[in-house]
């Protein structure tokens, strides 16, 4: 694998169901993103993670949990979920709070 | 707080032909990146091209090129000989240098291009 992998790539879930979405980057970087990609919408940042540790959380609602066990892996934990929580969940990382993002494939999340 | 605007949302060009797509933002900051991003239908979103707000010289990566006026705030990409594969969701992009919010990219809406054969 290389780049920034995501999976799954497509998720159904009821609102009262707990999901996991998982991020992987082979590129040996220290910071992970999520952003949401709504349409109409521009990308919207999540959380970052930076050497492990969340250094951002930009008023995200805590159905959305976060996760990085280490440099390589970022989890998006979803419980109990609204149907506005459909989108695209965008996966990215960085060397570096100064270096270029690059984004993994997308989850596409329907909430039913 | 930084915006993004594109104003075109869709766009469309002839194979072959030059196509450029418009981009604004507000910032009072005076150091910056700025960013192309393309999103092909159902693929990844992979970087174009990027600019450094310090850098006077206008960025350029083969076909793709900015067009970086700082003072006015604009960051246009002009696609030369435009191909099939160029075909995609387009999104301009900033990130601060300065202050605390470093990692943040803001993005515009952006701009859908279609390429006919």
């Amino acid at each position: 694998e290389t780049g920034v992998t995501q999976t799954p790539r497509h998720l159904v879930m009821g609102m009262t169901n707990k999901k996991s979405l998982k991020c992987e980057q082979h590129l040996g970087h220290n910071a992970m993103y999520w952003y949401k990609q709504s349409a109409k919408k521009p990308l919207e940042l999540m959380f970052v993670y930076s050497l492990e540790e969340r250094v951002e959380n930009n008023s995200v609602p805590s159905r959305f949990s976060p996760e990085c066990p280490n440099s390589s892996h970022l989890f998006l934990h979803l419980h109990t979920l609204q149907p506005e929580d459909s989108a695209l969940y965008l996966c990215a990382s960085s060397q570096g709070r100064f270096e270029t993002q690059y984004f993994g494939p997308g989850t596409r999340l329907l909430v039913l | 707080a930084q915006t993004v605007t594109q104003s075109q949302p869709e766009m469309s060009v002839q194979e072959a032909e030059t196509v450029t797509l418009s981009c604004t933002y507000d910032t009072s900051e005076s150091d910056y990146y700025l960013f192309w991003y393309k999103q092909p239908p159902s693929r990844q979103m992979i970087l174009v091209i990027r600019q450094e707000a310090y850098k006077q010289q206008n960025a350029t990566e083969n076909r793709f090129s900015v067009n970086f006026q700082k003072a006015a705030k604009s960051f246009s990409l002009k696609i030369s000989d435009s191909q099939l594969g160029d075909a995609a969701m387009y999104f301009c992009a900033y990130r601060s240098n300065s202050g605390g919010s470093n990692y943040k990219l803001t993005f515009g809406k952006g701009t859908l291009l279609t390429v006919n054969p």
